[in-house]
């Protein structure tokens, strides 16, 4: 299946600083890149979608100033988490999906970041 | 009320059981409807999508779907100790396939 790297696989910043969270699609093209975050025994909840060259739509509820996402190529979708608080901390997990044959039925999913706001 | 609505559980059973896990949802809109794979600390992995309603089988795993209940579910056969994980029940209305809404996700515990 087509691979979907997300680095890095976990990070502990300061309060107040921002982290930037890299989606990579290893060997397709992603025509659309997904940005989730789950909380500890809870669901994953979609917080934006990001399209090459465009920007990127948020859900509702999800501040676009502080999930700052960039999708600046076709393999690459940045998430950067601006002025970090403690209840950012969470699981970030990107996904994406493009390409042709079976890559149209499904997207693909990162392996996940945690992210720990001290 | 959440659009879809799973049972956190935890599920526990022995090796070679039946599991059977479940999803309800509200959204008459939905067409896909998927079943993924998380271990503990890692992104999700698709494990089965049906189209509508209707059954699909693939290995141990059988995927539901009945579009008039608004309900699926996910039966795994000769249950293993590797397939301890937790189960997401997900879907969407087929514009993206990316665009999902997830259920809370069952833990499953296999023992030997």
């Amino acid at each position: 299946g087509a691979v979907v790297s997300q680095h890095p696989s976990w990070v502990i910043c300061k309060s107040g600083t921002s982290v930037k969270i890299e989606c990579r699609s290893l060997d397709f093209q992603a025509t659309t890149m997904f940005w989730y975050r789950q909380f500890p025994k809870q669901s994953l909840m979609l917080m934006a979608t990001s399209n090459e060259g465009s920007k990127a739509t948020y859900e509702q509820g999800v501040e676009k100033d502080k999930f700052l996402i960039n999708h600046a190529s076709l393999t690459l979708s940045t998430l950067t988490v601006t002025s970090a608080h403690p209840e950012d901390s969470s699981f970030y997990i990107c996904s994406a999906e493009g390409g042709s044959g079976k890559r149209n039925t499904e997207a693909f999913f990162g392996q996940g970041t945690r992210l720990t706001v001290v | 009320q959440k659009e879809v609505e799973q049972d956190p559980g935890p599920l526990s059973v022995p090796e070679g059981a039946i599991v059977s896990l479940n999803c309800t949802y509200s959204n008459s809109a939905f067409q896909y409807f998927m079943w993924y794979r998380q271990y503990s600390r890692k992104g999700p992995e698709l494990l089965m999508y049906t189209y509508s309603s209707g059954n699909k089988e693939d290995g141990r795993f059988t995927a539901q779907v009945d579009k008039s209940s608004k309900y699926i579910s996910l039966f795994i056969r000769d249950s293993q100790p590797s397939d301890s994980a937790t189960y997401l029940c997900a879907m969407n209305g087929g514009t993206s396939y990316g665009k999902l809404t997830f259920g809370q996700g069952t833990i499953l515990t296999v023992h030997p």
